[in-house]
């Protein structure tokens, strides 16, 4: 089955401690992006990839940092920098094409204390 | 980037049509109109896209007049299951500029 996989679902830090989310496609898509969404809240753009080895930045990029190595991959590196690290979050992908559907994975909710 | 402006929540009893109004004043030439739907803890699900007129599938029906700067989402007979945060985006069509996700309308689905 096709999709986009988030791991872990729940992951717990220490504060100070820097974090890596894991996001994997098989969809073949060349775009990928990674959100933060807070209670209650709507989706952040925190970074996105258009194509391997090229990223930019969204509206909060401050404290995290990205890779993309493979079409497949796209993990997310939260810093000791971010200052309030807990948050839900999503990540997604997309093809090229009039129609413009991000698909999302799972998500993972990060708690630091 | 066209911005978009939705109810903050709403209610509606079981077996209702549901219609979430959207304006986006802005939308360039270009912008296609997209709504999604996402449930608690969980990724949002693309429900509808469309460019203008009306655009139907299986699960809802997007409603969108000549002058584009606002759209409506229709969902019929709404069940409980249909309670979720819908979105309603405006994308640049084929590529890969980014989109903003507003907050989205919290629709309640009452017994």
């Amino acid at each position: 089955d096709g999709g986009i996989t988030q791991s872990p679902k729940y992951l717990f830090r220490k504060e100070g401690q820097n974090v890596t989310l894991s996001c994997e496609q098989n969809l073949n898509h060349d775009a990928m992006y990674w959100y933060r969404q807070d209670p209650g809240q709507g989706l952040r753009l925190i970074y996105y990839s258009q194509i391997v080895n090229d990223f930019q930045k969204g509206d909060i990029a401050e404290g995290y940092s990205v890779s993309r190595e493979k079409k497949e991959s796209f993990p997310l590196t939260v810093t000791s920098a971010q200052k309030n690290p807990t948050a839900f979050y999503l990540c997604a992908s997309s093809s090229q094409g009039r129609n413009y559907e991000q698909y999302f994975g799972p998500g993972t909710r990060l708690t630091v204390t | 980037l066209a911005k978009t402006t939705q109810p903050i929540s709403m209610d509606s009893y079981e077996g209702q049509e549901v219609n979430i109004t959207c304006s986006h004043n802005n939308i360039a030439t270009n912008d296609y109109i997209t709504w999604y739907q996402q449930f608690p803890s969980q990724g949002p699900r693309f429900i509808i896209q469309g460019y203008k007129t009306k655009v139907t599938n299986e699960v809802a029906s997007l409603f969108i007049p000549a002058d584009r700067k606002s759209s409506t989402l229709s969902l019929p007979r709404v069940s409980l299951s249909d309670t979720a945060v819908y979105y309603c985006l405006v994308d640049p069509s084929g590529g890969y500029q980014k989109v903003t996700f507003g907050t989205g309308t919290k629709l309640q689905v009452i017994p």
